[in-house]
C-alpha cells in the first residue's frame, strides 16, 4: 500500500493562476481532508469529506474547491493564486469518522509569487 | 466551537529531564484527543490517542476533564524525541472535524 500519495511535492505560481493539488489514497478510506499549515498557526482545515459526493467547508475554505467523485481521490483546486496561499498543503485520510486516526501525506509545498 | 490550544510554541529540555507538552481544549460535547508528531521531513503521524489509553515511546497523556487538558509527558526525553508535537480533538460521535493545536517544537539538547 502507498498510503496518501501526494502530487505534485512543489510547486510555483504567478498570482492568478490555478491549480489542482492531487490526493489519493489506496486504503479504501471513507473521510479526507485537507490543511494548510503555516508558521506559527498549525494545521487549518480547509475542507473535508466523508464519502464519495460529500464534501464540506473547514475553517479556511475561501478560496478553494473541492470534491470527491470516488473513494481514492480528493483534488484540491486553487481558482486564482494569492500569495496568502503560499503554504504546506497536507491531505489525511482515515478509515471511519473524523474521530480516527489519521494517514497523512508527505504534503505539497506551494509559492505565490 | 471547538478550539485547541498549546501554550508554547517552542520548548527546550535537557536529555534526560521530564517533558510535559501542554494541550488545553474546548469543546462541548464527548472529546476524541489525539498527539500527532512530525519529526525532521517526514510526514505528520500519530502518536498517541486517549481512548487507547497507551504509551508510545515513552510518551503518555491523560485526558483531565475537569480541567480540560491533555498534556502530553515523558520522564526522561531523548535527542531523537526533538520534533514538532500537534494535540488535535475531534468527537468521539465521530461527525466533528479534526482540529489541531498550533503545535509545539520541542528541542532535546544532548
Amino acid at each position: 500500500n502507498a498510503g496518501v500519495t501526494q502530487t505534485p511535492k512543489f510547486q510555483v505560481l504567478k498570482t492568478g493562476q490555478s491549480m489542482t493539488l492531487q490526493c489519493a489514497q489506496d486504503m479504501n478510506h471513507e473521510y479526507m481532508s485537507w490543511y494548510r499549515q503555516d508558521p506559527g498557526m498549525g494545521l487549518r482545515l480547509i475542507h473535508y469529506s466523508v464519502g464519495a459526493g460529500i464534501t464540506d467547508q473547514g475553517e479556511v475554505p475561501n478560496g478553494y474547491n473541492v470534491s470527491r467523485s470516488t473513494t481514492e481521490d480528493f483534488p484540491l483546486r486553487l481558482l486564482s493564486a494569492a500569495p496568502s496561499q503560499t503554504s504546506v498543503y497536507f491531505c489525511a485520510s482515515s478509515p471511519g469518522a473524523n474521530n480516527q486516526p489519521q494517514h497523512f501525506g508527505d504534503g505539497t509545498r506551494l509559492s505565490i509569487l | 466551537a471547538q478550539r485547541v490550544t498549546q501554550p508554547e510554541k517552542l520548548l527546550s529540555v535537557f536529555k534526560g529531564a521530564p517533558v510535559e507538552l501542554k494541550c488545553n481544549y474546548s469543546y462541548s460535547g464527548s472529546p476524541e484527543l489525539f498527539w500527532y508528531v512530525q519529526y525532521s521531513r517526514q510526514r505528520l503521524q500519530l502518536l498517541l490517542r486517549h481512548i487507547s489509553r497507551e504509551s508510545i515511546k515513552g510518551f503518555t497523556a491523560d485526558l483531565n476533564k475537569g480541567e480540560t487538558s491533555f498534556h502530553l509527558k515523558k520522564p526522561f526525553a531523548q535527542e531523537e524525541d526533538s520534533a514538532m508535537y500537534y494535540c488535535a480533538l475531534s468527537g468521539l460521535s465521530g461527525n466533528t472535524p479534526l482540529v489541531f493545536g498550533k503545535g509545539t517544537r520541542l528541542s532535546v539538547i544532548a
